[in-house]
């Protein structure tokens, strides 16, 4: 079964830096891109940024890039988004998803989310 | 980038009814169609894969088609566990994007 596990979520300052985790388990880790979506309070979902098996192919929103770092260690079954210079607008639940690079990414399974709020 | 268009934003209906659900993509996007079911408070899920594929585990009830730009998700006959908020996203070119959202109501 797969499983995924986000942490790191919390409560920062606009400027601020976080640096969220998903554990993963349940399949071949480094088989599978992996993404992150997020979702603003009453809002739909976005996709943030995805990156491949290896981690050698990053891809990112017109929104975040050049703020947020998408990472992985397959060593420990781990994706990192670091995240900084944040803003009020980065406020949402962020989910971590095991991706299928079909053409694009689709999103297979998905964690539970963790809440990050920028506010001062 | 690729504009996905769902409608309605919203409908109420009773257990047992028909629901149909559309999702219209701003260009070709072939068959790289998904739909996705969110209950409040939990994260999505995927249903529907490649326009018409349904993932394994997921009831027959629901089903998928296309026509051109014009995706239609189904759902044959209600459940009570099947209220909830459903997503289509494009998965045939970056960045992938998702419609608005559609929030399927008890009458």
């Amino acid at each position: 079964e797969v499983q995924l596990l986000e942490s790191g979520g919390g409560l920062v300052q606009p400027g601020g830096s976080l640096r969220l985790s998903c554990a993963a388990s349940g399949f071949t880790f480094s088989s599978f891109a992996m993404s992150w979506v997020r979702q603003a309070p009453g809002k739909g979902l976005e996709w943030v940024s995805f990156l491949s098996g290896s981690g050698s192919g990053t891809y990112y929103a017109d929104s975040v890039k050049g703020r947020f770092t998408i990472s992985r260690d397959n060593f420990k079954n781990t994706v990192f988004l670091q995240m900084n210079s944040l803003r009020a607008e980065d406020t949402a639940v962020y989910y971590c998803a095991k991706t299928a690079l079909v053409v694009t990414a689709r999103f297979d399974d998905w964690g539970q989310g963790t809440l990050v709020t920028v506010s001062s | 980038d690729i504009q996905m268009t769902q409608s309605p934003s919203s409908l109420s209906a009773s257990v047992g009814d028909r629901v149909t659900i559309t999702c219209r993509a701003s260009q070709s996007i072939s068959n790289y169609l998904n739909w996705y079911q969110q209950k409040p408070g939990k994260a999505p899920q995927l249903l529907i894969y490649s326009a018409s594929s349904l993932r394994s585990g997921v009831p027959s009830r629901f089903s998928g088609s296309a026509s051109g730009t014009d995706f239609t998700l189904t759902i044959s006959s209600l459940q009570p566990e099947d209220f909830a908020t459903y997503y289509c996203q494009q998965s045939y070119s970056t960045p992938p994007t998702f419609g608005g959202g559609t929030k399927v109501e008890i009458k």
